[in-house]
């Protein structure tokens, strides 16, 4: 079983839809969890940290269940510039153990 | 205030050759993390680093590959003879702390080719 298992979709969507990406992660013990984007050929840029309240960041909402071990985080009102991989990381005695990402391509 | 530095951006080299990958960390940031990432694969952890010291090297593999961050200059990450399988981008990442519950800052990656 994969650490941490994403679709690798790709999402196709219009403009202005209301994407959902999951992620499953295999370790009970991982501490901390984080939402990446990778543009094509560019290097992972954080998004945002995931925290098991859930938190908001601007059009982007993300939720941690630990009971669970799945991860999730919504984009709204989708822009075209959001195309991109978005990749699941947690952390486990201080690595960063990344996802294979899920693709998402807006289309106009 | 310029963020991880990572050269070259692109390097090619034939097989049997040495590669040389040098990252730069954040200003502030004495820790240094490098990653590989294959084709349609996720970031693999290859080796943990503070000034002078290898903290985890856990996923460097056991021949050819070897990393330093010395006390003055960038960290080298160093692959020896080269094989067409060791082709992917190569991130490099700081934090200002060690090893914890922190996102790490990535630099722009270099793209590895082995001909």
């Amino acid at each position: 079983r994969k650490e941490v298992e994403q679709d690798p979709g790709p999402f196709n969507v219009p403009e202005g839809a209301t994407v959902a990406f999951n992620c499953t992660y295999s370790n009970s013990a991982s501490q901390s969890f984080f939402w990446y984007r990778q543009d094509c050929r560019k290097e992972p840029k954080l998004l945002m940290s995931v925290y098991s309240s859930g938190n908001e960041d601007g059009r982007c909402t993300a939720q941690l269940n630990r009971a669970s071990q799945y991860i999730s985080l919504l984009i709204r009102d989708s822009k075209l510039s959001d195309s991109a991989t978005y990749l699941c990381v947690v952390t486990f005695q201080g690595n960063l153990i990344f996802g294979k990402g899920t693709k998402l391509s807006v289309k106009p | 205030n310029a963020g991880v530095m990572q050269n070259p951006r692109h390097l090619v080299r034939r097989r049997g050759q040495e590669a040389r990958l040098r990252c730069s960390p954040m200003k502030g940031h004495s820790h240094v993390y490098w990653y590989r990432q294959l084709p349609e694969e996720g970031l693999k952890f290859m080796v943990y680093l503070q000034k002078e010291n290898i903290i985890d090297e856990s996923g460097m593999p056991k021949e050819r590959f070897s990393a330093e961050f010395p006390k003055e200059g960038p960290s080298i990450l160093r692959i020896q003879q080269v094989v067409r399988g060791d082709s992917a981008a190569y991130f490099c990442a700081s934090s200002p702390l060690g090893q914890g519950n922190q996102p790490q800052h990535f630099g722009d990656g270099t793209r590895l080719s082995i001909l």
